[in-house]
């Protein structure tokens, strides 16, 4: 139990485009989704936080308006990167939370972009 | 503020040995909770074991244990008999309640890079 999936695993795209990855609950409803960049070698970085139904949460630093999150369901998040730059290739992971009192996050596969 | 400090950047072991992978924690919330999660080559991160602030029983799962310790602020994590599977980013923690609030927002570690050798 407890599965999250992401869509795509691995994306390349020219410089100036937008990317959309998406973050799925398989067996479960996530009433609270994460989205982390990880930098090779390095830890977590939070980007945001999504409930469902509701705006997105963004952490010191990141930018709403290059970073678009989406919870349109339970079991649904996506994060665009908008006109993204090679600064903005990352390993992008998502997590979720099943909701209540539960704490513990379910990490998504990962998703490697590559902006040329 | 909140704090997961993992000092072992990167380790190697043979297989067959133990080995003890370290996390100090440090929060203010009195309610907490403590993680650890495996990060292969792949990538994904894998859960492993969640523990809360108000239960220091130690915990043992085949050839991993746990050993809280709230008197010194750490969650040291124990591999006996490793194997070259275990070879990993192994990241620790921290979630508290009203730090992290209602979402409870995780803090990393900066993780410990596990390499077992044949």
């Amino acid at each position: 139990g407890a599965v999250v999936s992401q869509h795509p695993s691995r994306v390349i795209c020219k410089s100036g485009t937008s990317v959309k990855i998406e973050c799925r609950s398989l067996d479960f409803q996530a009433t609270t989704m994460f989205w982390y960049r990880q930098f090779p070698k390095q830890s977590l970085m939070l980007m945001a936080t999504s409930n469902e139904g509701s705006k997105a949460t963004y952490e010191q630093g990141v930018e709403k308006d290059k970073f678009l999150i989406n919870h349109a369901s339970l079991t649904l998040s996506t994060l665009t990167v908008t006109s993204a730059h090679p600064e903005d290739s990352s390993f992008y992971i998502c997590s979720a939370r099943i909701g209540g009192t539960t704490t513990t996050q379910y990490f998504g596969p990962g998703t490697r972009l590559l902006v040329l | 503020a909140q704090k997961v400090t993992q000092a072992q950047t990167e380790i190697s072991v043979v297989e067959k040995e133990d080995v003890t992978l370290d996390c100090v924690y440090e929060t203010r919330d009195t309610t907490y909770y403590l993680f650890w999660y495996k990060q292969p080559p792949s990538g994904e991160l894998v859960f492993l074991i969640r523990r809360n602030s108000f239960d220091e029983q130690n915990e043992i799962s085949g050839r991993y244990s746990w050993n809280f310790q709230k008197s010194t602020s750490s969650f040291n994590f124990t591999i006996t008999a490793s194997q070259v599977v275990d070879s990993a980013v192994y990241f620790c923690a921290l979630s508290a309640l009203n730090s992290g609030g209602s979402n409870y927002k995780l803090t990393f570690g900066k993780g410990t890079l596990l390499t077992v050798n044949p």
